[in-house]
């Protein structure tokens, strides 16, 4: 069974520059969902994708976009970046079929720094 | 809104001492509860979870109990080993419809020194 991968592991950009992270969900998994985490912080939730759609999103403004695929890997693109968005993001799949929900699970996340 | 409220950190603890890391939440409704570990360099492992009242979840010698009464659900560990040590993320999660983010506390660090 191959988990949750992201890439890349480690990125360096300027503010105002765009950057896509990419993430391979776990296999039969269906759903992805993205979080950001600031050093020393929980993650906070960005949004979630499902059959390709994004289904729900955090409090964060529409510059965070992204994109699901049909075999459910996913994107997340940050345009015009700002020095708080430096984070840890982590990508997370899940199963989800109406009231069903299998746990989240998490990929090793891509270190963004933006100077 | 829905909210999670850890202990503070650190948690600084000798080999084979008890743990527990307080766990507290806010939210409507019946959400599931779970408790995450990250390691250094590392993502976000699912240590356990409860999805109803008084369930208890465990795994590799963690234990947790939703007490909806107090809205907690406490991590313990009877005897901690260096190998434990990483950041304990409680979270809640509600079921179905739209419900379907996790919403965590922000962490609590532990140290366990031989």
């Amino acid at each position: 069974e191959t988990g949750v991968t992201q890439s890349p592991t480690h990125l360096i950009k300027t503010r105002g520059q765009q950057v896509t992270l990419r993430c391979s969900s776990q296999s039969g998994h269906n759903t992805v969902s993205w979080y950001q985490q600031a050093l020393g912080q929980g993650p906070q939730f960005i949004f979630q994708y499902y059959r390709e759609e994004e289904n729900g999103r955090g409090n964060f403004p529409p510059r965070f976009s992204g994109l699901q695929f049909p075999n459910y890997s996913s994107e997340l693109n940050v345009n015009a970046l700002e020095l708080d968005d430096s984070a840890l993001y982590l990508c997370a799949s899940s199963y989800e079929q109406g009231r069903v929900n299998s746990p989240l699970h998490f990929g090793n996340g891509t270190r963004l720094t933006v100077t | 809104g829905d909210s999670v409220t850890q202990m503070e950190g650190p948690v600084t603890l000798s080999e084979e001492a008890f743990l527990t890391i307080n766990c507290t939440y806010t939210a409507t409704g019946y959400p599931s509860l779970f408790w995450y570990v990250q390691y250094p360099g590392e993502g976000l492992q699912l240590l356990l979870k409860a999805t109803k009242a008084d369930d208890k979840g465990s795994n590799k010698g963690f234990e947790a109990t939703y007490r909806k009464e107090t809205t907690s659900f406490h991590l313990e560990k009877g005897s901690v080993q260096v190998s434990d040590s990483a950041v304990y993320f409680c979270a809640l999660r509600k079921s179905g419809g739209s419900n379907y983010k996790l919403t965590f506390g922000k962490g609590t660090l532990l140290t366990v020194n031989p």
